[in-house]
């Protein structure tokens, strides 16, 4: 099931701007995830924030969960041309373990 | 080594052909699943695999047929395929399958079936 759902879908910034992708999801969950994926190739997982934490950071990303509007946000600061790619988010169900990846985002980065 | 490789990265089949994708790692992680993914779409889960055992079909065809043969290597078997079975198959793999850790993705093996 897909219950992840990212919004926007799409996002076309200059080099040195930030990025803001949100993510909802619709049932109970131990984690969440924010995973990248460069035009064609495998995943690359970039961030996993717990059902009990409200914010984490690594590095340039900045990733907040609300579990009571079962909401979360991915923000990359200073994005880079390299830094143009789909990002999913991707939960993991209380119910049935399964990792469910969410519509994803196109992020493009203009240098 | 943090990386799960796959072979082939193309592979282009007739509906009358057999094939198979491989994914290996080295990682010591004792989950290992595939993905389906359609060009601008998310990951679709197929199969996991834990401790070599078949833990989850999401109710795949049997045209797709995975195999364990040990920790390290995951198969998966294609035979009579469609055109629509035409995707990009991502190989990952985890420490363990519950408990929601960090997958370890491969680059993927692009499949086109004519």
């Amino acid at each position: 099931s897909q219950q992840g759902e990212e919004d926007p879908q799409a996002l076309s910034i200059q080099e040195g701007e930030n990025a803001t992708m949100n993510c909802s999801y619709k049932t109970s969950i131990n984690n969440l995830q924010w995973y990248r994926q460069n035009s064609g190739r495998g995943l690359v997982h970039l961030i996993l924030i717990r059902s009990n934490e409200r914010e984490k950071h690594s590095g340039r990303l900045r990733v907040t969960l609300d579990t009571s509007k079962k909401s979360s946000s991915l923000l990359i600061t200073a994005s880079r041309a390299a830094d143009t790619a789909s990002y999913f988010c991707a939960t993991d169900s209380l119910r049935d373990n399964r990792l469910a990846f969410g519509k994803g985002n196109q992020v493009v980065v203009i240098p | 080594d943090t990386e799960v490789t796959q072979t082939p990265k193309h592979l282009v089949m007739g509906m009358t052909n057999k094939k198979s994708l491989k994914c290996e790692q080295h990682m010591g992680h004792r989950a290992m699943y595939w993905y389906k993914q359609k060009a601008k779409k998310p990951p679709e889960l197929m199969f996991v695999y834990s401790y070599e055992k078949l833990s989850i079909n999401e109710s795949v065809p049997s045209r797709f047929s995975p195999e364990c043969p040990n920790s390290s290597l995951l198969n998966l078997h294609l035979h009579a395929l469609q055109p629509e079975d035409s995707a990009l198959y991502l190989c990952a793999s985890s420490q363990g399958w519950r408990g929601g850790g960090e997958l370890f993705f491969g680059e993927g093996s692009r499949l086109t079936v004519l």
